[in-house]
C-alpha cells in the first residue's frame, strides 16, 4: 500500500472550513483514499473515501487531484467537536494507519 | 443499529492468565480485523480474517491468536499475556477486504497486564 504524508497538526477557527491535506505520491491505480478521525481514545470513525472523483457526504468533502498524488479533506463548518486526529489512508486491501493530523478547532 | 461490539471495555489482568476479548458485528461483513494502539506507534494490525475459517497475520501477531468460526464473531485470544501487551485494542469489520469497503471500528478495549 502507498504511504501517506500529513501535517502533524493544524488549527482551525470554529465555523470556518478546515482543509486537511494529504500527499500520496506513490498511489497506484486501484488504491482508494480513505479518511478517518479519532476523538480521544474512541474507535476510529469513518469519514469518507474515494478513488478518482471528488466525493461529498454529510460530514465532509474529499478533493482528489487529477494525478491522484494528493487529496484534501474539507470540513465545511468546523465545530469544537471536530477536534480530533485525522488519518489519511491509501488502501487496496488492509488498512494501515500513519500518525495523522491533529486538528484543533478553536473558539 | 449497525455496529461492531467489543467486550470488555476495560480489562486488568496478571501476566500469564489467559484471556479473550470478544468482537461481534451485526452487518454480515466478511472481513474482520484486530488492531492495537500504543502511544507513539499508532494503530497496528494484529490479525485479520477475510471470511469464516480464513485468518491471517497482520503486522504484530506475536503473542495473539484469533478464530473465525462464525461470520459475526472474531475473538482475540491472549494465551499468556505479558506486560508488553498492555494496549488499547480495536476490532473492525468491512463488507470485504477490497479497497472500496469502509472499515467500521468498535469502541475499543483497554487492556492492562501487570
Amino acid at each position: 500500500d502507498a504511504k501517506t504524508t500529513q501535517p502533524t497538526s493544524m488549527d482551525c477557527a470554529e465555523g470556518r472550513a478546515a482543509n486537511l491535506p494529504c500527499n500520496h505520491s506513490t498511489i497506484s491505480g486501484n488504491e482508494y483514499v480513505y479518511w478517518y478521525r479519532q476523538i480521544h481514545s474512541q474507535g476510529p470513525q469513518y469519514i469518507i473515501h474515494g478513488l478518482k472523483n471528488n466525493e461529498t457526504n454529510e460530514m465532509a468533502s474529499l478533493i482528489i487531484t487529477e494525478d491522484r498524488k494528493s487529496s484534501t479533506l474539507i470540513l465545511p463548518h468546523a465545530t469544537l467537536r471536530d477536534t480530533a486526529v485525522y488519518y489519511c489512508i491509501v488502501r487496496v486491501n488492509d488498512m494501515r494507519f500513519g500518525a495523522g493530523t491533529r486538528l484543533t478547532v478553536k473558539p | 443499529e449497525a455496529q461492531v461490539t467489543q467486550n470488555p471495555r476495560y480489562l486488568i489482568t496478571v501476566t500469564g492468565k489467559k484471556l479473550t476479548v470478544t468482537c461481534s458485528q451485526n452487518m454480515n461483513h466478511e472481513y474482520m480485523s484486530w488492531y492495537r494502539q500504543d502511544p507513539g506507534l499508532g494503530l497496528r494490525q494484529i490479525y485479520y480474517s477475510m471470511n469464516v475459517e480464513v485468518t491471517d497475520k497482520g503486522d504484530v501477531p506475536e503473542g495473539y491468536k484469533v478464530s473465525r468460526k462464525e461470520k459475526r464473531n472474531f475473538p482475540l485470544i491472549l494465551e499468556s499475556p505479558s506486560p508488553n501487551q498492555t494496549s488499547l485494542y480495536f476490532c473492525a469489520s468491512s463488507l470485504s477486504q477490497g479497497g472500496g469497503s469502509p472499515l467500521h471500528f468498535g469502541n475499543g478495549t483497554r487492556l492492562t497486564v501487570t
